[in-house]
């Protein structure tokens, strides 16, 4: 069975930093691109970050890009989100996702939130 | 950039009608168009996949069309279990971005 169990969220100030993890099981790691997408509470999706099977290309949306770095280590069947510089507009659930790149999530994790909050 | 809009953003809709929810991207996507559905306190699920692909387990209810810039996804008898908000998102080019999304609600 596929599971992707995001973990690190909380409730942090801004400026301050934070690192989500994301712990993938049931499937083949290192065969997939891996991402991750939030929402903001009671808003849409919003793609943050991708980063492909051997993280030879990473993406960011422009509004983390520079603040945010993602990273994943496949020995540990693991994805990463570091983000640093914390505001109030990244306050949201965030997901990570499998899929490969330039192609569908067909699979998501349940969300960790993430509150950016003095 | 790549910006998709999604019409409508809500639709009220019984059971067993049939539903069409449209998308378009700002530039040509080719068919790289994807759909999901999200329930209320929980992640979203994907259900077609480039433009016109049934994700395994969706039911064949759900169907997709288009390419280019204009894409459609239709839901033939509306069960209850579809009441929920749907996404677009293109993935051809990072960012990858998403619709607004569509709440279906029950009439």
């Amino acid at each position: 069975e596929v599971q992707l169990v995001e973990s690190g969220g909380g409730l942090v100030q801004p400026g301050r930093s934070l690192r989500l993890s994301c712990a993938a099981s049931g499937f083949t790691f290192n065969d997939y691109a891996m991402h991750w997408v939030r929402q903001a509470p009671g808003k849409g999706l919003e793609w943050v970050s991708g980063i492909s099977w051997n993280s030879g290309i990473r993406g960011y949306a422009d509004s983390v890009k520079g603040r945010f770095t993602i990273s994943r280590d496949n020995a540990k069947s693991s994805l990463y989100l570091q983000m640093d510089s914390l505001r109030g507009e990244d306050t949201a659930f965030y997901y990570c996702a499998k899929g490969f790149w330039s192609g569908p999530f067909d699979f998501w994790g349940q969300g960790t939130l993430v509150t950016v909050s003095s | 950039d790549i910006q998709m809009t999604q019409s409508p953003s809500s639709l009220s809709a019984s059971v067993g009608d049939r539903v069409t929810i449209t998308c378009r991207a700002s530039q040509s996507i080719s068919s790289s168009l994807n759909w999901y559905q999200q329930k209320p306190g929980k992640a979203p699920k994907l259900l077609i996949y480039a433009a016109s692909g049934l994700q395994g387990g969706v039911p064949s209810r759900f169907s997709g069309s288009g390419s280019g810039t204009d894409f459609t996804l239709t839901i033939s008898s509306l069960q209850p279990e579809d009441f929920a908000t749907y996404y677009c998102q293109q993935s051809y080019s990072v960012p990858y971005s998403f619709g607004q999304g569509t709440k279906l609600e029950i009439k």
